[in-house]
C-alpha cells in the first residue's frame, strides 16, 4: 500500500526557515515524480513544486521560487522541501503527492499533510 | 499562467440527483485536465485524469468529458459520501494550476 507521511511543520517567524520531509513507502520511489501542494486555511489548492524521479527536472510556483528548494533522496525514499524566507502567505497545510507516473503529474496519492504557520 | 474557472461555486442537490460541474481554462489545454475530490479534514483524492479517465478505485458514477477549454465532471447519482469540494487541475503548462473549487452540498 502506498503511504506518504509528511513531517517538519510548525510555527515559524516571518523570515525564518523550515524543512519539510515526506517519507514514502509501498512503491518504487525512484520511478515516480513527486510534488508539494499546499492549502491555506479555508482556501483552495495551490501547486508548489514538482521533482522528477531522477531529480533532473524540477519546477516551482512563482510564489516560492528562489525561496523554496525541493529535493529527494531515492535511497531513503524521502522527499524534502527546504523553505527559506517564510512569509505569512506561506501559512498552509503542505501535502506531499505522488504522481501517477514519472513526468505525468496527476496527483494520485497524497499524504495527510503537515501544517506550517508563519507568524510573529 | 493558465487560469481555471470552476462553476458554479456551490451546487445544492439531493442524494440521487445528477451533479454537473464545469471547469473552463483560459487557453486550450487539450485533454490535460484532472478532477479531485476533497472532504473536510482530508487530503484530496484524484478522481479523473486526462479529462475522462477514472483513477483507480473511482466508482463509475463519476465521469469526465471535454477538451480544449471546456470540461465537465458529472456525478450520475449522488451518494451521501459525494458531498464534498471538487477541484479541477491542469497539467498542460507550468505552473500547474487548480480551479477555485465547487462545493457540492446537501439540499
Amino acid at each position: 500500500e502506498v503511504q506518504l507521511v509528511e513531517s517538519g511543520g510548525g510555527l515559524v517567524k516571518p523570515g525564518g526557515s523550515l524543512r519539510l520531509s515526506c517519507a514514502a513507502s509501498g512503491f518504487t520511489f525512484s520511478s515516480y515524480s513527486l510534488n508539494w501542494v499546499r492549502q491555506a486555511p479555508g482556501k483552495g489548492l495551490e501547486w508548489v513544486s514538482s521533482i522528477s524521479g531522477n531529480s533532473l527536472y524540477i519546477y516551482y510556483a512563482d510564489s516560492v521560487k528562489d525561496r523554496f528548494t525541493v529535493s529527494r533522496d531515492n535511497a531513503k525514499s524521502s522527499l524534502y522541501l527546504q523553505m527559506n524566507g517564510l512569509r505569512g502567505e506561506d501559512t498552509a497545510i503542505y501535502y506531499c503527492a505522488k504522481s501517477i507516473a514519472n513526468g505525468l503529474d496527476w496527483f494520485e496519492r497524497w499524504g495527510q499533510g503537515t501544517l506550517v504557520i508563519v507568524s510573529s | 499562467e493558465i487560469v481555471l474557472t470552476q462553476s458554479p461555486a456551490t451546487l445544492s442537490l439531493s442524494p440521487g440527483e445528477r451533479a454537473t460541474l464545469s471547469c473552463r481554462a483560459s487557453q486550450s489545454i487539450d485533454s490535460y485536465l484532472g478532477w479531485y475530490q476533497q472532504k473536510p479534514g482530508q487530503a484530496p483524492r484524484l478522481l479523473i485524469y486526462d479529462a475522462l479517465n477514472r483513477a483507480t478505485g473511482i466508482p463509475a458514477r463519476f465521469s469526465g468529458s471535454g477538451s480544449g477549454t471546456d470540461f465537465t465532471l458529472t456525478i450520475s447519482s449522488l451518494e451521501p459520501e459525494d458531498f464534498a469540494i471538487y477541484y479541477c487541475q491542469q497539467r498542460s503548462n507550468w505552473p500547474r494550476t487548480f480551479g477555485q473549487g465547487t462545493k457540492v452540498e446537501i439540499k
